[in-house]
């Protein structure tokens, strides 16, 4: 079983739409958590940080549940150019970061 | 706009020969990590060097893959030889504290 485990997708939904990920941990040890987000071969950049008492910006707002062990990551009004890879993350130390293998997302006009 | 600069962006060549792959870190950052990605794997962590200093290479195969920062500005990724096994996207990143930035990539395709 992987660490960090996600649902691979494509998630396919019209330009509007809410869209919703979830991903789940193995390890309780862990830290903490972020969504990177990656274009079609292009390299992963940080979207957002996610805390225990979740937080939003703009569109996006991730939240986590450490009883149950896992991460949303929640998008309001899709556009087109949120079509990507999101990449859910979780970090055991100061700097070893465990990526799960991504959620593809297409957003159709 | 301060980036992680990798060269070469693209590289193939036979199997059994030397691949070297260079990174720029971004100047001020003290953590250098290299990164393989394939579909199959995913992202996953080669080696970490913080302060120049090598601290953690378990995610390395030890017997024909090599990482090193001869200086602040420079880290290094060798595989000699090079097995059609080794083919994927190998990213660099530095960073300070948790957050990481990313390099482009160098595509190795191996044949």
């Amino acid at each position: 079983r992987k660490e960090v485990e996600q649902d691979p997708g494509p998630f396919n939904v019209p330009e509007g739409a809410t869209v919703a990920f979830n991903c789940t941990y193995s390890n309780s040890a862990s830290q903490s958590f972020f969504w990177y987000r990656q274009d079609c071969r292009k390299e992963p950049k940080l979207l957002m940080s996610v805390y225990s008492s979740g937080n939003e910006d703009g569109r996006f707002t991730a939240q986590l549940n450490r009883a149950s062990q896992y991460i949303s990551l929640l998008i309001r009004d899709s556009k087109l150019s949120d079509s990507a890879t999101y990449l859910c993350v979780g970090s055991y130390s100061s700097y070893k970061l465990i990526f799960g293998s991504g959620t593809r997302l297409l957003v159709r006009p | 706009d301060a980036r992680v600069t990798q060269t070469p962006r693209h590289k193939v060549t036979e199997m059994g020969q030397e691949v070297t792959m260079r990174c720029q870190p971004i100047l001020g950052h003290n953590t250098v990590f290299w990164y393989r990605q394939t579909m199959m794997q995913g992202l996953e962590l080669l080696a970490y060097f913080r302060n120049r200093a090598p601290l953690d290479d378990s995610g390395m195969p030890k017997d024909r893959f090599s990482a090193e920062m001869p200086d602040a500005t420079l880290a290094t990724l060798k595989i000699q030889p090079s097995e059609p096994r080794d083919s994927a996207v190998y990213f660099c990143a530095s960073g300070l504290d948790s957050e990481q930035f990313f390099g482009p990539g160098t595509r190795l395709t191996v044949l």
